[in-house]
């Protein structure tokens, strides 16, 4: 089970790029990384998901080094309607290990 | 999402009772979550089923029963409620078959045990 550790809350400001990052130690040769978004009292949806290198889509870059030991979510120009939590999953889809949500991480962003 | 539904969306129930939480998915995926939700503890497995024959445990299954009464119906059972059992409860389906995952979570029930 790779468990992953995030920062428990992060502050920044609209307009700024807000930069994420998991650890992930333990990962394992068929994990894939996901980030989900959660706000309050909605559940968690899908952010994005990345096996290795440089992942962009419409919401979001992910960046994995090349030993995959941790993964960045690059947030860009964020606005007020991006606080929200954010959480990390390392999985294989083989089973219930990746299903471990963790605390995530608390982003607040300001005016 | 609008194709996981949950039922009721709120619910307040006294201990003792027992109380059912039902999930519906219009996504044709085989595979169903329950997870409960506490301040600041994230989101913790209940129980999970990756077909209609198959029930496993989650991280905290103590309390708990569940049936999949068909693949799109995924039910959660309290049987005798208790104040520790209050929290919002989320559903959640995904497909296999991808390399990996991604989990589609319902809106969730705000559930409170006086």
């Amino acid at each position: 089970l790779a468990k992953t550790t995030q920062p428990i809350s992060m502050d920044s400001y609209e307009g700024q790029e807000v930069n994420i990052t998991c650890s992930h130690n333990n990962i394992a040769t068929n994990d894939y990384i996901t980030w989900y978004q959660q706000f309050p009292s909605q559940g968690p949806r899908f952010i994005i998901q990345g096996y290795k290198t440089k992942v962009t889509n419409e919401v979001a870059s992910l960046f994995i080094p090349a030993d995959r030991k941790s993964s960045t979510l690059s947030l860009p120009r964020v606005s007020l309607s991006d606080t929200a939590v954010y959480y990390c999953l390392v999985d294989s889809g083989g089973g219930a290990d990746g299903l471990t949500f963790g605390k995530g991480t608390h982003l607040i962003i300001q005016p | 999402d609008a194709d996981v539904t949950q039922t009721p969306r709120n619910r307040i129930t006294k201990t003792g009772k027992r109380i059912m939480l039902e999930c519906s998915q219009t996504k044709g995926h085989d595979r169903m979550y329950w997870y409960r939700q506490d301040p600041g503890l994230g989101l913790r497995l209940i129980y999970y089923s990756f077909d209609v024959k198959d029930i496993n445990k989650g991280e905290i299954s103590d309390g708990y029963s569940v049936s999949r009464q068909a693949q799109a119906k995924f039910s959660l059972s309290l049987e005798s409620a208790i104040p520790n059992q209050t929290a919002l409860y989320f559903c959640a389906t995904s497909a296999s078959g991808g390399a990996v995952e991604t989990q589609y979570f319902g809106p969730g029930t705000r559930l409170l045990v006086l």
